[in-house]
């Protein structure tokens, strides 16, 4: 299995741009999160999902932050507008329930 | 809220065993994980135990729980370079839940 995918890897824009990242969990599992890491605030679970229903979204930092899950193997987190206090890596993770969660490689966001 | 707290900074000759500590505070906690980052890479899962267990062995790691006092260890036998990461400790009341994770213990392995 590939793992978690996470695209773009790397995203640099500018304050007020929309923001897309996007998420391929694990074949087969259920759960899928959204975390965020910043060194002042270590990692943040964001919002996720079960069976592609959002279950928990209390760590979504405003309504600037959106997140989609249409289908089992697809996710997205939106931001817009974009600030630069955004910045950070941002993490998806999957779960097949009673196991433990994988991460994805991150996405490494940069906005000026 | 619940907490996860663990030592932000470990130094640790190559060839000597490493012990990273974590103190939890949720009772209800079932799995208690460790996770290990890489500079520049995401969480990679290193190993897990139940909240019904007291140790759990894989290769060079052990890892023990003290259910009453609330605290998890992560010992790494004859630490390499390659363990020089960030290590989060992790904690779930059930196998749905979302993780409460500690602020990252940072373990740099010296020559």
């Amino acid at each position: 299995d590939a793992g978690v995918i996470q695209s773009p890897r790397h995203e640099v824009t500018e304050m007020g741009q929309e923001v897309t990242l996007r998420c391929k969990p694990i074949s087969g599992h259920n759960s899928l999160f959204w975390y965020r890491q910043t060194m002042m605030r270590g990692l943040e679970l964001l919002i996720y999902f079960n069976n592609n229903v959002p279950i928990d979204d209390s760590g979504m930092p405003e309504d600037r932050f959106s997140a989609k899950m249409p289908n089992a193997s697809f996710s997205t987190l939106k931001i817009q507008p974009s600030e630069p206090r955004d910045s950070a890596v941002y993490f998806c993770a999957s779960q097949l329930r009673g196991e433990t969660q994988y991460f994805g490689p991150g996405t490494r966001l940069l906005v000026l | 809220g619940e907490d996860v707290e663990q030592s932000l900074f470990l130094s640790v000759r190559e060839g000597d065993s490493s012990v990273i500590n974590c103190t939890y505070t949720d009772s209800s906690s079932t799995y208690l994980y460790w996770y290990k980052q890489e500079p520049g890479a995401g969480l990679q899962l290193l190993t897990y135990i139940f909240s019904n267990m007291d140790m759990k062995q894989d290769q060079r790691l052990t890892v023990l729980l003290n259910k009453k006092d609330k605290h998890l260890s992560l010992r790494i036998a004859d630490t390499q370079t390659g363990d020089s990461a960030i290590y989060f400790c992790a904690e779930t009341p059930d196998s749905w839940g979302k993780l409460q994770f500690g602020a990252g213990t940072q373990v740099v392995v010296t020559p």
